[in-house]
Protein backbone atom coordinates (compact mmCIF):
# COMPACT_ATOMS: atom_id res chain seq x y z
CA UNK A 1 0.00 0.00 0.00
CA UNK A 2 2.88 2.42 -0.76
CA UNK A 3 4.30 2.83 2.76
CA UNK A 4 1.73 5.48 4.13
CA UNK A 5 -0.89 4.86 6.47
CA UNK A 6 -3.63 6.67 7.92
CA UNK A 7 -6.49 6.18 10.10
CA UNK A 8 -9.15 5.89 10.52
CA UNK A 9 -10.38 5.48 7.63
CA UNK A 10 -14.11 6.83 8.82
CA UNK A 11 -14.07 9.14 11.58
CA UNK A 12 -16.93 11.00 13.23
CA UNK A 13 -17.21 14.16 15.64
CA UNK A 14 -19.57 15.81 17.22
CA UNK A 15 -19.53 19.90 16.83
CA UNK A 16 -17.15 21.78 19.08
CA UNK A 17 -14.62 18.61 19.49
CA UNK A 18 -10.91 18.64 18.31
CA UNK A 19 -9.87 15.52 16.43
CA UNK A 20 -6.57 13.95 15.45
CA UNK A 21 -5.81 12.25 12.12
CA UNK A 22 -3.28 10.13 11.82
CA UNK A 23 -0.60 9.59 9.15
CA UNK A 24 2.48 7.17 9.13
CA UNK A 25 5.07 6.38 6.70
CA UNK A 26 8.05 4.29 6.48
CA UNK A 27 9.54 5.15 2.92
CA UNK A 28 12.24 7.34 5.21
CA UNK A 29 10.53 10.09 2.81
CA UNK A 30 11.56 14.16 4.48
CA UNK A 31 8.26 15.70 3.11
CA UNK A 32 5.03 14.68 4.10
CA UNK A 33 1.83 16.97 3.22
CA UNK A 34 -1.81 16.91 4.51
CA UNK A 35 -4.38 17.74 1.64
CA UNK A 36 -8.20 18.59 1.48
CA UNK A 37 -10.52 17.00 -1.14
CA UNK A 38 -13.84 18.22 -1.92
CA UNK A 39 -16.36 17.52 -4.71
CA UNK A 40 -14.96 19.83 -7.58
CA UNK A 41 -12.04 21.45 -5.74
CA UNK A 42 -9.22 18.89 -6.42
CA UNK A 43 -6.73 18.43 -3.96
CA UNK A 44 -6.26 21.51 -1.62
CA UNK A 45 -3.34 21.70 0.65
CA UNK A 46 -3.55 22.30 4.84
CA UNK A 47 0.22 22.15 5.82
CA UNK A 48 3.72 20.72 4.64
CA UNK A 49 6.43 19.35 6.07
CA UNK A 50 10.00 19.52 4.63
CA UNK A 51 11.83 18.42 7.40
CA UNK A 52 11.23 16.80 10.96
CA UNK A 53 10.01 19.58 13.88
CA UNK A 54 9.35 22.15 11.01
CA UNK A 55 6.14 22.30 9.06
CA UNK A 56 4.66 25.31 6.87
CA UNK A 57 1.12 26.76 6.68
CA UNK A 58 -0.19 25.55 3.02
CA UNK A 59 -3.53 28.04 1.19
CA UNK A 60 -6.07 26.38 3.65
CA UNK A 61 -4.23 26.21 7.16
CA UNK A 62 -7.15 27.51 9.70
CA UNK A 63 -8.82 25.32 11.99
CA UNK A 64 -5.76 22.82 11.33
CA UNK A 65 -2.90 22.19 13.54
CA UNK A 66 -0.32 19.83 12.99
CA UNK A 67 3.18 18.28 14.13
CA UNK A 68 6.23 16.67 13.04
CA UNK A 69 8.08 14.96 16.16
CA UNK A 70 8.72 12.30 14.22
CA UNK A 71 10.48 11.40 10.63
CA UNK A 72 7.57 8.68 10.01
CA UNK A 73 4.57 11.20 11.49
CA UNK A 74 2.73 14.04 10.97
CA UNK A 75 -0.61 14.01 12.71
CA UNK A 76 -3.13 16.55 11.22
CA UNK A 77 -5.45 17.97 14.47
CA UNK A 78 -8.99 19.66 12.80
CA UNK A 79 -9.94 21.93 15.52
CA UNK A 80 -13.31 23.64 16.24
CA UNK A 81 -12.24 27.02 15.15
CA UNK A 82 -12.37 24.58 11.41
CA UNK A 83 -15.97 26.13 10.14
CA UNK A 84 -16.80 23.29 7.57
CA UNK A 85 -14.71 20.08 8.23
CA UNK A 86 -16.60 17.68 6.91
CA UNK A 87 -14.37 16.44 4.20
CA UNK A 88 -12.15 13.77 2.55
CA UNK A 89 -8.13 14.38 4.03
CA UNK A 90 -5.31 12.84 2.07
CA UNK A 91 -1.95 12.65 3.38
CA UNK A 92 1.21 12.37 1.21
CA UNK A 93 5.06 12.02 1.63
CA UNK A 94 7.64 12.16 -0.66
CA UNK A 95 11.35 12.43 -0.71
CA UNK A 96 11.42 16.40 -1.32
CA UNK A 97 9.10 18.44 -3.67
CA UNK A 98 10.00 17.70 -6.48
CA UNK A 99 9.79 13.66 -6.60
CA UNK A 100 7.12 11.42 -6.38
CA UNK A 101 4.52 11.67 -3.84
CA UNK A 102 2.68 8.73 -2.79
CA UNK A 103 -1.04 8.97 -0.50
CA UNK A 104 -2.33 7.09 2.21
CA UNK A 105 -5.65 5.79 1.89
CA UNK A 106 -7.40 9.04 3.29
CA UNK A 107 -9.87 9.25 5.56
CA UNK A 108 -13.01 10.56 5.39
CA UNK A 109 -14.46 12.98 8.51
CA UNK A 110 -17.90 13.50 9.34
CA UNK A 111 -19.11 16.48 11.43
CA UNK A 112 -22.32 15.11 13.37
CA UNK B 1 0.46 32.95 -4.21
CA UNK B 2 1.36 29.50 -6.15
CA UNK B 3 -1.68 28.55 -8.01
CA UNK B 4 -2.36 25.58 -10.69
CA UNK B 5 -5.65 26.02 -12.45
CA UNK B 6 -6.71 22.86 -14.67
CA UNK B 7 -9.42 22.27 -17.69
CA UNK B 8 -11.99 20.98 -18.38
CA UNK B 9 -13.30 19.79 -14.90
CA UNK B 10 -15.05 16.72 -17.16
CA UNK B 11 -14.37 15.21 -19.94
CA UNK B 12 -16.21 12.31 -22.08
CA UNK B 13 -14.77 10.80 -25.13
CA UNK B 14 -15.83 7.36 -26.55
CA UNK B 15 -13.52 4.36 -25.94
CA UNK B 16 -10.34 4.36 -28.84
CA UNK B 17 -10.62 8.46 -28.92
CA UNK B 18 -7.68 11.06 -27.59
CA UNK B 19 -8.36 12.95 -24.60
CA UNK B 20 -6.35 15.96 -23.65
CA UNK B 21 -6.65 18.01 -19.85
CA UNK B 22 -4.60 21.21 -19.78
CA UNK B 23 -3.31 22.98 -16.65
CA UNK B 24 -1.25 26.22 -16.20
CA UNK B 25 0.52 27.38 -13.82
CA UNK B 26 1.40 31.16 -11.42
CA UNK B 27 5.53 30.11 -10.61
CA UNK B 28 7.68 30.83 -12.96
CA UNK B 29 10.30 29.04 -10.52
CA UNK B 30 8.28 25.82 -10.35
CA UNK B 31 10.43 22.92 -12.25
CA UNK B 32 8.48 19.95 -11.61
CA UNK B 33 4.85 18.77 -12.89
CA UNK B 34 2.96 15.44 -12.27
CA UNK B 35 0.14 14.04 -13.46
CA UNK B 36 -1.91 11.89 -10.99
CA UNK B 37 -5.11 9.63 -11.66
CA UNK B 38 -7.42 8.78 -8.87
CA UNK B 39 -9.96 5.91 -9.39
CA UNK B 40 -13.44 6.01 -7.24
CA UNK B 41 -12.60 5.05 -3.74
CA UNK B 42 -8.64 4.83 -4.02
CA UNK B 43 -5.75 7.10 -3.60
CA UNK B 44 -4.14 9.36 -6.13
CA UNK B 45 -1.17 7.50 -8.10
CA UNK B 46 1.91 8.92 -10.19
CA UNK B 47 0.88 8.51 -13.92
CA UNK B 48 3.83 10.63 -15.46
CA UNK B 49 5.58 13.64 -15.00
CA UNK B 50 8.05 15.75 -16.55
CA UNK B 51 10.67 18.46 -15.55
CA UNK B 52 11.48 21.63 -16.57
CA UNK B 53 14.55 20.62 -19.06
CA UNK B 54 12.10 18.44 -21.10
CA UNK B 55 9.60 19.85 -23.39
CA UNK B 56 7.65 16.02 -24.13
CA UNK B 57 7.64 12.70 -22.29
CA UNK B 58 5.78 9.41 -23.53
CA UNK B 59 5.03 6.61 -21.99
CA UNK B 60 2.66 4.22 -24.12
CA UNK B 61 -0.64 5.63 -24.58
CA UNK B 62 0.09 8.76 -21.89
CA UNK B 63 2.41 11.86 -22.92
CA UNK B 64 2.97 15.09 -21.21
CA UNK B 65 4.15 18.76 -23.02
CA UNK B 66 5.29 21.34 -21.11
CA UNK B 67 5.68 25.05 -22.08
CA UNK B 68 7.84 26.16 -19.97
CA UNK B 69 7.20 30.31 -21.57
CA UNK B 70 3.89 30.21 -21.45
CA UNK B 71 3.30 27.99 -18.05
CA UNK B 72 1.69 25.48 -19.57
CA UNK B 73 1.79 21.91 -19.28
CA UNK B 74 -1.04 18.89 -21.06
CA UNK B 75 -1.52 15.57 -20.28
CA UNK B 76 -2.37 13.54 -23.66
CA UNK B 77 -4.44 9.67 -23.64
CA UNK B 78 -4.28 8.21 -26.79
CA UNK B 79 -6.72 5.11 -27.64
CA UNK B 80 -8.31 5.65 -24.61
CA UNK B 81 -10.65 2.37 -22.89
CA UNK B 82 -13.06 2.09 -20.13
CA UNK B 83 -10.26 1.43 -17.58
CA UNK B 84 -8.68 5.03 -18.19
CA UNK B 85 -12.18 5.94 -16.43
CA UNK B 86 -11.12 8.84 -13.14
CA UNK B 87 -10.61 11.69 -12.14
CA UNK B 88 -6.78 13.08 -13.35
CA UNK B 89 -4.87 15.80 -11.14
CA UNK B 90 -2.16 18.05 -12.51
CA UNK B 91 0.21 19.44 -10.26
CA UNK B 92 3.05 21.99 -9.87
CA UNK B 93 5.86 22.07 -7.27
CA UNK B 94 6.23 25.47 -5.34
CA UNK B 95 9.35 26.96 -6.54
CA UNK B 96 11.54 27.72 -3.45
CA UNK B 97 8.35 27.40 -0.81
CA UNK B 98 8.55 23.65 -1.11
CA UNK B 99 5.29 23.29 -1.69
CA UNK B 100 3.28 20.48 -3.88
CA UNK B 101 0.08 22.52 -5.58
CA UNK B 102 -2.29 20.52 -7.30
CA UNK B 103 -5.60 21.31 -9.68
CA UNK B 104 -9.17 20.88 -9.53
CA UNK B 105 -9.03 17.55 -11.19
CA UNK B 106 -10.73 16.43 -14.27
CA UNK B 107 -13.18 13.59 -14.38
CA UNK B 108 -12.64 11.74 -17.67
CA UNK B 109 -15.41 9.26 -18.70
CA UNK B 110 -14.35 6.64 -21.54
CA UNK B 111 -17.53 5.39 -22.81
CA UNK B 112 -17.22 1.95 -24.44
Amino acid sequence: DGGITQSPKYLFRKEGQNVTLSCEQNLNHDAMYWYRQDPGQGLRLIYYSQIVNDFQKGDIAEGYSVSREKKESFPLTVTSAQKNPTAFYLCASSIDQSTEAFFGQGTRLTVV
Amino acid sequence: GENVEQHPSTLSVQEGDSAVIKCTYSDSASNYFPWYKQELGKRPQLIIDIRSNVGEKKDQRIAVTLNKTAKHFSLHITETQPEDSAVYFCAADGGATNKLIFGTGTLLAVQP
